[in-house]
């Protein structure tokens, strides 16, 4: 089945630095990419769609000069948290789709971020 | 704005017993999506529902849909500890521009 892949698993940085998350398609090409933030027992917000090629659509309240994404390729999406504070400390989930209904949505394995 | 409605939003139940969650959604759509997730772990994909009337199944679990009342169910038969986890259900917005909605996700405890 459609794999995506999530690196890294966690991280740990200090404040005012920025940290790069990468989610690649290991199997398809992904059209379109998610990223998704989750606070401690809450549900997945989105944060951002991108589609290859394209700059990214950020949802409401979401700051795209703090939160970079990049899909530069059908396969390879970055999510760059820039200065970031200890209230960006989070789960961050990326998810991709080849437009292809049927094919759903696939994610990867989230990444743990800790601001210090 | 679609809007996704999970209830209940904690369940606990015994072992062995049957149990129904429900997922209700504000607008038209016949894609919908239920995902566990462990503690600390990323969402595992259940079930794609995309079309009125889908069912699905798999072991101990049941999906639904039905797009006329805008409802999906996810069925839990006698229960065992390991379906312990959060269920969250999701609706995709419908037409080529793909987006998911959750909702606030179940969280389920099956005690022995």
């Amino acid at each position: 089945g459609a794999v995506v892949s999530q690196h890294p698993s966690r991280v740990i940085c200090k404040s005012g630095t920025s940290v790069k998350i990468e989610c690649r398609s290991l199997d398809f090409q992904a059209t379109t990419m998610f990223w998704y933030r989750q606070f401690p027992k809450q549900s997945l917000m989105l944060m951002a769609t991108s589609n290859e090629g394209s700059k990214a659509t950020y949802e409401q309240g979401v700051e795209k000069d703090k939160f970079l994404i990049n899909h530069a390729s059908l396969t390879l999406s970055t999510l760059t948290v820039t200065s970031a504070h200890p209230e960006d400390s989070s789960f961050y989930i990326c998810s991709a789709t080849s437009g292809v209904g049927i094919a759903g949505y696939t994610f990867g394995s989230g990444t743990r971020l800790t601001v210090v | 704005e679609l809007k996704v409605e999970q209830n209940p939003l904690f369940l606990s139940m015994q072992e062995g017993k049957n149990y129904t969650i429900y997922c209700n959604y504000s607008t038209t759509s016949d894609r919908l999506y239920w995902y566990r997730q462990d503690p600390g772990k990323s969402l595992e994909s259940l079930f794609v529902l995309l079309s009125n009337g889908a069912v699905k199944q798999e072991g101990r679990l049941m999906a639904s849909l039905d797009t006329k009342a805008r409802l999906s169910t996810l069925h839990i038969t006698a229960a065992v500890h390991d379906l312990s986890a959060t269920y969250f259900c999701a609706v995709d917005n419908g037409g080529s521009n793909y987006k998911l909605t959750f909702g606030k996700g179940t969280l389920l405890t099956v005690n022995p």
